[in-house]
């Protein structure tokens, strides 16, 4: 059974970095794309970008480009987001999600993990 | 990349039928077929319930379907029942290795 894990709640000041967790579990962690998606209190779903889990190159939207890094570890199946330069505008649960594919071609997203809030506080 | 557009709210009575739009461009909805549907309990993990426009995952019950017309995907759920209560976000392949989200409409079941 697949299994997307996240680390815990984090609290941080503005202009401070973090860097949020998935470990993964229940299938070939370099076969499939892990997305990160993020949600304001109160607000929609917001795509943040995605890593090639076998190649390790990642796509981001340009609204986070310089500010985001995402890696993964496939010795541990696990990946990873930071995110610098925090805002109080940062303030969201963060989902990393397993990608969704149809034969060789990603279609979508599939297994979320349970979310990790990240408050930006002074 | 700009949100899809979703009406904001929708409602329907138990065992009634709704329709719930989600509008783009023809450079995410209108040039792919990689949309998707999420179904959003409050408190909870988005769950989907429906993916390349029309497919459903196994498990979701098929009083949920999809369908696109141009730029413009749609959900309809048949026979509404209470649990269907929550918010719905659709999902779009953007071109480019990008992916949007709408802006969510929460459905009421009234």
């Amino acid at each position: 059974q697949v299994h997307l894990v996240q680390s815990g709640a984090e609290v941080k000041k503005p202009g401070a970095s973090v860097k949020v967790s998935c470990k993964t579990s229940g299938y070939t962690f370099t076969l499939y794309a892990l997305h990160w998606v993020r949600q304001a209190p109160g607000q929609r779903l917001e795509w943040v970008g995605w890593i090639n889990t076998g190649r390790g190159n990642t796509v981001s939207t340009q609204k986070f480009h310089d500010r985001i890094t995402i890696t993964s570890d496939t010795s541990t199946s696990t990946a990873y987001m930071e995110l610098s330069s925090l805002k109080s505008e940062d303030t969201a649960v963060y989902y990393c999600v397993r990608a969704k594919y149809t034969g060789y071609d990603m279609v979508g997203f599939d297994d979320w993990g349970q979310g990790t809030l990240v408050t930006v506080s002074s | 990349q700009s949100a899809l557009t979703q009406p904001p709210s929708a409602s329907g009575s138990p065992g009634q039928s709704v329709t719930i739009s989600c509008t783009g461009t023809r450079s995410d909805v209108g040039g792919y077929n990689y949309v998707s549907w999420f179904q959003q309990h409050p408190g909870k993990v988005p769950k989907l319930i429906i993916f390349q426009v029309t497919e459903r995952p196994s498990g979701v019950p098929d009083r949920f379907s999809g369908s696109k017309s141009g730029n413009t995907a749609s959900l309809t759920v048949s026979g509404l029942q209470p649990e269907d209560e929550a918010d719905y976000y659709c999902n779009s392949y953007a071109g480019g290795n990008k992916w949007v989200f709408g802006g969510g409409t929460k459905l009421t079941v009234v």
